[in-house]
């Protein structure tokens, strides 16, 4: 069964530090999304991507977030200088039928 | 503008008792429903969805849901539980009409199952 895979899943960084968070969405999917989670709270949407380009975004992503498409298979989420406020799970998503989101395993950020 | 909210942050029951999780949401347009499980350190993974078909929606693990729109609800139920269903549990909704499908999640409730 087709899954959205995500690397790493664990990543500590220093505050101020740029990361770089992968995803391979599942193949023959077209709409792309972030969410994050901070420990012990909802699931917050961050951003979605279609066609190359953000559809939208929520006001948690600001100008320090970016996110790519750089080939047919990666979607990546970067935060140039990254925050203690940015430690969190982050989800990767890609949507089948539906609206029905399939949800990769996250990678854990911890900002020190 | 949606939103969802999920009564109960956490919720206790008895190995063999009912399960029913609640959720509540609001919709300016027809929504799509979901609940997804998520597992210590896992991701989440997907129960059920509704669609606008059936009202009544059957998911994977025996879970079930339905959707009332005079009561703008959607909670979950499972007539016996096991302790492999503790977890947690997020409602979320989405526009139907949406031309970016993103989800809108409840604070989540955890379940916990008593031998």
């Amino acid at each position: 069964e087709p899954e959205v895979t995500q690397t790493p899943s664990h990543q500590v960084t220093q505050m101020g530090q740029e990361v770089i968070l992968r995803c391979v969405p599942i193949s023959n999917h077209l709409y792309f999304y972030w969410y994050r989670q901070i420990l012990g709270q909802k699931v917050e949407f961050l951003v979605s991507f279609y066609n190359n380009e953000i559809s939208e975004k929520s006001e948690i992503f600001d100008d320090q977030f970016s996110v790519e498409r750089p080939d047919g298979s990666n979607f990546t989420l970067k935060i140039r200088s990254t925050k203690l406020e940015d430690s969190a799970m982050y989800f990767c998503a890609s949507i089948g039928g539906y609206n029905e989101q399939f949800f990769g395993p996250g990678t854990r950020l911890t900002v020190l | 503008a949606q939103s969802v909210t999920q009564l109960g942050s956490h919720v206790s029951v008895s190995e063999g008792a009912l399960v029913l999780l609640r959720c509540n949401y609001s919709s300016s347009v027809p929504p799509y429903l979901f609940w997804y499980v998520q597992y210590p350190n896992q991701g989440l993974q997907l129960l059920l969805k509704y669609t606008s078909a059936a009202t009544l929606v059957k998911g994977i693990n025996g879970f079930e849901a339905e959707f009332k729109k005079s009561e703008t609800s959607f909670h979950l139920t499972k007539p016996s539980a096991h302790m492999s269903d503790a977890a947690e549990y997020f409602c979320a909704v989405s526009a139907s009409s949406s031309n970016t499908g993103k989800l809108i999640f409840g604070q989540g409730t955890t379940l916990q199952v008593k031998p």
